[in-house]
């Protein structure tokens, strides 16, 4: 529905487990972001892209690694993460960062529970 | 540093009236502000932004939303609200080029019947 598509929609995993995160995008965007939404807290800004290259790192633990291989593909390698790192992660782009068309599209999100 | 606050947790309304959802923000220089809708189980969806113009801005879905420089608002009106208008809203602010917009904490809007 918004062009921004995320796999898988949930995921439970133990905090010795390695698994990974992915976003899409079809609107020929050139910027990527993922963020945390946690209950009853701000949404939180993990890793902006911009044309496959890290613009910005929000001080994210390095359990939580970012991959950009092309301007659609977004992933996030997840490794030995916390019970406290469940939360619902959002994919979203927009046509470039800091540039006045830049409202954001997400994705439906991936609801993480880590055991 | 860039900020933005939503003092209502939940604002509950009656179909037909009108709604505000509050939004202040602080940026050192000037602010693009966008409001963000989210339906359960949904991603986050644009309704409308700020960047310069006329203050008041109108969006999706009959949403419009009022800038106000001297008090740094930008309250989220509608005339009459819908059932389906119940969900969670969020504000943003981003300072000029800057790559990074913050989020408030969300206003959850609940519209009865």
């Amino acid at each position: 529905e918004t062009g921004v598509t995320q796999t898988p929609r949930h995921l439970v995993m133990g905090m010795t487990n390695k698994k990974s995160l992915k976003c899409e995008q079809h609107l020929g965007h050139n910027a990527m972001y993922w963020y945390k939404q946690s209950a009853k807290k701000p949404l939180e800004l993990m890793f902006v892209y911009s044309l496959e290259e890290r613009v910005e790192n929000n001080s994210v633990p390095s359990r939580f690694s970012p991959e950009c291989p092309n301007s659609s593909h977004l992933f996030l390698h997840l490794h030995t993460l916390q019970p406290e790192d469940s939360a619902l992660y959002l994919c979203a782009s927009s046509q470039s960062p800091g540039g006045e068309v830049d409202e954001q599209f997400f994705g439906p999100g991936t609801r993480l529970t880590v055991l | 540093a860039q900020s933005v606050a939503q003092p209502e947790d939940q604002v509950n309304v009656a179909e037909g009236n009108p709604l505000t959802v509050k939004c202040t923000y602080s940026v050192s220089g000037n602010p693009y502000l966008f409001w963000y809708v989210q339906y359960p189980n949904r991603g986050l969806q644009f309704l409308l932004k700020y960047i310069t113009g006329d203050n008041l801005v109108k969006g999706s879905y009959g949403f419009e939303a009022e800038f106000n420089k001297s008090q740094t608002s930008f309250h989220l009106k509608k005339p009459s609200a819908l059932v389906s208008d119940s969900a969670l809203y969020f504000c943003a602010v981003r300072e000029g080029s800057a790559s990074k917009i913050i989020f408030g904490s969300g206003t959850r809007l609940s519209i009865r019947p």
